[in-house]
């Protein structure tokens, strides 16, 4: 069974830099695409971007100026940066595998808070 | 910044049958996009319904169905039950955007 864990900082300051890792145990991070998807407190999901086990990305146009995501195939595990925080940026991170066009597993996400 | 539109919230009795609409476009389901539907409990991470338009995982009981029309897909949920409460999200990918998209999520309370 694959199982997907969030982890990084809960709190960020204003105009910083979130930093997120996904790490993916139970099965390989190769020949698939994950994503990123974000949900702000008590509102809707908003895809963030995605990545090929390659390294190739894909990254939602609005947040596309301040996003990176990375792979690292020896540990696993993928990466979320996030440049230039405000607080429009505090939700919960999952991170998710792609297949079919859809997102078949998922983390249970963490909670970041953007604030001084 | 949701580009599939759903109904805020339904509801019914226990037993009933509930259906949910999600209404996209010509870039996205329209587009032949499948759609693909989530559950997310309160609190907990949104799981997958169904796939490809209708295809159940494995694990999902077949009181959930998808269907696609158009521009536009739904969820029915028959012999609705309390668990079912919860939000669910229909989702696409969009080739105006070039990435995925979701709905705008829709509330489901058992009366």
């Amino acid at each position: 069974q694959v199982q997907l864990q969030e982890s990084g900082p809960g709190l960020v300051k204003p105009s910083e830099t979130l930093s997120l890792t996904c790490s993916v145990s139970g099965g390989s991070i190769s020949s698939y695409y994950w994503s990123w998807i974000r949900q702000p407190p008590g509102k809707g999901l908003e895809w963030i971007g995605d990545i090929y086990y390659s390294g190739s990305t894909n990254y939602n146009p609005s947040l596309k100026s301040r996003v990176t995501m990375s792979v690292d195939t020896s540990k696993n595990r993928i990466s979320l940066n996030l440049r230039s925080v405000t607080a429009a940026d505090t939700a919960v991170y999952y991170c998710a595998r792609i297949q079919f066009g859809g997102f078949d597993y998922w983390g249970q996400g963490t909670l970041v808070t953007v604030s001084s | 910044q949701s580009v599939l539109t759903q109904p805020p919230s339904v509801s019914g009795a226990p037993g009933q049958r509930v259906t949910i609409s999600c209404t996209g476009s010509s870039s996205n389901i329209g587009a032949a996009y499948d759609v693909h539907w989530y559950q997310q409990l309160p609190g907990t991470a949104p799981k997958l319904l169904i796939y490809g338009n209708s295809n159940r995982p494995s694990g999902v009981p077949d009181r959930f169905s998808g269907s696609k029309s158009g521009t536009s897909a739904s969820l029915a949920i028959t012999g609705l039950q309390a668990e079912d409460e919860a939000d669910y999200y229909c989702q696409s990918y969009d080739s105006s955007l070039s990435g995925y998209v979701f709905g705008t999520g829709t509330k489901v309370t058992v009366l």
